[in-house]
């Protein structure tokens, strides 16, 4: 079993969709979650950072921690067709040095006009 | 430059070579780290710098890779006698500090081909 799952989809939605991605990962001493989108040929770029369980919400965005269920969720409202791209959830321990991100493997998403 | 930058941005190599790639990270930035992305696969740690030495190289698949930042900026990552399974795009990110909530930025990526 992989510490992180994602579905990698594909997923399409119509324009103005809400759209829900999830990870659910295995080990406990994750406490930093994050989620990147990827465009093609692209790097990540930082999307939602949330530290420990709660929600976190950035215009037509929300993060939730669900860390009792080792469960995190992205949000999308009013998704429009440029949020088409690749969704991928990175999570850390972050304990002394240890800087390492555990990917899932990402979600692919089309927006459809 | 305002970005992340990799260089080559594409490479295509014969098994048994060496290669290097190299990232440019953002000007200030002390923390920098390389990942790994196959196709159809999140990112894999390979190593992290903090300034001029590498904090954390855990991710390194074999004695093959290695890594340097001798300034403390430009990082070069060498990979010896490549296989066909090195085959993948090589990212390179950057921050401000190694931080836990500092966002760290990536660069486009090095697709190496292994042939």
């Amino acid at each position: 079993q992989k510490e992180v799952e994602q579905d990698p989809g594909p997923l399409s939605v119509p324009e103005g969709a809400i759209v829900s991605l999830n990870c659910t990962y295995s080990n406990s001493a994750f406490q930093y979650f994050m989620w990147y989108r990827q465009y093609s040929r692209k790097g990540p770029e930082l999307l939602m950072y949330t530290y420990s369980s709660g929600n976190k919400e950035d215009g037509r965005f929300t993060a939730q921690v669900d860390k009792s269920s080792k469960y995190i969720s992205l949000f999308i409202r009013d998704s429009q067709p440029s949020d088409s791209a690749t969704y991928l959830c990175a999570m850390g321990a972050y304990a002394g040095n240890n800087r390492k991100l555990i990917w899932g493997l990402g979600t692919s998403l089309a927006v459809n006009p | 430059g305002a970005g992340v930058s990799q260089t080559p941005s594409n490479k295509v190599t014969e098994k048994g070579k060496y290669v290097e790639l190299r990232c440019d990270p953002i000007s200030g930035h002390t923390a920098l780290y390389w990942y790994r992305q196959s196709l159809g696969q999140g990112p894999e740690f390979l190593i992290y710098f903090q300034g001029t030495g590498a904090a954390d190289d855990s991710g390194l698949p074999n004695d093959r890779f290695f890594a340097v930042r001798p300034e403390g900026s430009v990082s070069t990552l060498k990979i010896q006698r490549t296989e066909r399974g090195d085959s993948a795009v090589y990212l390179c990110a950057s921050s401000l500090t190694a931080g836990m909530n500092t966002e760290a930025f990536f660069g486009q990526g090095t697709r190496l081909t292994v042939v």
